[in-house]
């Protein structure tokens, strides 16, 4: 059974770096295309995908948050996502999910930068 | 702006038919599967059509997807109150590199 679960801070202040951890099971990152996911939704607004991780140096990054953005493995079943200078319009729910068929999510994790 | 163009929100009665339109381009719809999501407020988005047309297991046949050329959609048939949530559609992009959603569609059962 796969399962993933967002935790870290749920308040931030601006200019400060986010970090959130991505704990998995039920799968394991690997070279051939399994990974993990992260996808934001400010409140009341759509789904945004911010990168993803498949093995060590395998990642890829939205474009217009990728000199802010790193995914990397901590663990065999942690993925760590950091978000450096962050703005209010940061704020956001973040999931992580099962990547890249994204069929399983976390429960999400609202952050607030204030 | 979202790459993935829906219309904000459909209503439909109960029992009835409704679809929910996803339009793109080349780089994304035209040449990559489609995948639909089910999100009900304060949840996480549910998966329920990928690679275009496929339901995995526990989706009922109720929820539909199809694609052609740019366009793709989803399609609910005898609705119940229980389907009003928000819906996303979702693909890769090859230009931008990386997946991108459309801007999610209300559905709002009468």
């Amino acid at each position: 059974q796969i399962t993933l679960k967002e935790s870290g801070p749920t308040l931030v202040k601006p200019t400060q770096t986010l970090t959130l951890t991505c704990t998995f099971s039920g799968f394991s990152l690997s070279p051939s295309g399994v990974g993990v996911g992260w996808i934001r939704q400010p409140p009341g607004k759509a789904l945004e995908w911010l990168g993803n991780i498949f093995w060590e140096n395998d990642q890829r990054y939205n474009s217009a948050l990728k000199s802010r953005l790193r995914i990397t493995r901590d663990t065999e079943k942690q993925v760590v996502l950091r978000l450096t200078n962050v703005d209010p319009a940061d704020t956001a729910t973040y999931f992580c999910a099962h990547f890249p068929a994204l069929d399983y999510w976390g429960q999400g994790i609202l952050v607030t930068v204030s | 702006q979202s790459v993935l163009t829906q219309p904000p929100s459909v209503s439909a009665a109960p029992g009835r038919k409704v679809t929910i339109s996803c339009s793109g381009s080349d780089s994304n719809i035209g040449n990559n599967y489609v995948s639909w999501y089910q999100q009900f407020p304060g949840t996480a988005p549910k998966l329920l059509i990928y690679d275009n047309n496929k339901r995995p297991s526990g989706i009922p046949d109720r929820f539909s997807g199809s694609k052609s050329g740019t366009s793709a959609t989803l399609g609910i048939t005898g609705l119940q109150t229980g389907d009003e949530a928000d819906y996303y559609c979702g693909t890769w992009d090859s230009s931008l590199i990386g997946v991108v959603f459309g801007g999610g569609t209300k559905l709002t059962v009468l």
